[in-house]
């Protein structure tokens, strides 16, 4: 069965102190893999799309990396604005031959000033 | 360029009900999928469209539908509500299945009192 698996569930940071995020992932016929960010009361906001092992993205204080089994999300020197749930989707063929896009169940961030 | 659209944001219905949920696409993107999150099962998928067709469905009861039209905007509908039903409803447009990524609305919240 496709899984995606996020650790840890929480984190709290204090302003400026670097950390990483972990996406753990089962998916047969893998297409892509996402990272979203989610404040509270909104639909996921995008921030980066991964291909193949090795791939790298940045945006600011963010780093997103791939390997065959999990991608990391590296923040580095963070602030309060930073604070969210990150939530990371798998897009991947089902046994079946469809495709579907499964998500873990996100990281709460807390970044305090 | 105009984002995703659902309306309407908020929603208060009474067990036994029907709903209907609306998603307005992105201009141009052929694809919309559908998820329901809550805090304890996070982002779960619910169905695909693309073209007017379901191309993918996830392990909802049969009291979930939905439809496209020909204008790529979609409909979900939900019957016979339960309590368990309360959630964020949320829909996600791509140019199909995926490519160039998934852009999120910002989500119907239900509630089934």
């Amino acid at each position: 069965e496709d899984q995606v698996t996020q650790s840890p569930e929480a984190l709290r940071l204090q302003e400026g102190e670097s950390s990483s995020l972990n996406c753990s992932y089962t998916v047969s016929g893998l297409r892509g893999l996402f990272w979203y960010r989610q404040d509270p009361g909104k639909g996921p906001e995008f921030l980066f799309t991964l291909y193949s092992a090795g791939e790298e993205k940045e945006k600011e204080r963010l780093k997103a990396t791939l390997t065959k089994k999990e991608s990391f999300l590296h923040i580095t020197a963070p602030k309060p604005e930073d604070s969210a749930t990150y939530l990371c989707a798998v897009h991947g063929v089902t046994q079946g031959g469809s495709e579907k896009l499964v998500f873990g169940k996100g990281m709460k961030l807390t970044v305090n000033p | 360029k105009a984002g995703v659209t659902q309306t309407p944001r908020y929603l208060i219905k009474t067990r036994g009900q029907q709903v209907t949920l609306s998603c307005s696409p992105i201009s141009g993107h052929r694809s919309v999928s559908w998820y329901q999150q809550t805090p304890g099962q996070g982002l779960q998928f619910l169905f695909e469209y693309f073209s007017e067709t379901q191309r993918n469905k996830g392990n909802f009861p049969g009291r979930f539908s939905g439809r496209q039209f020909s204008n790529s905007r979609s409909e979900m509908n939900v019957s016979t509500l339960e309590l368990g039903d309360s959630a964020l409803y949320l829909c996600a447009s791509s140019l199909g299945q995926g490519v160039g990524g998934y852009t999120f609305g910002s989500g119907t919240r239900l509630t089934v009192v």
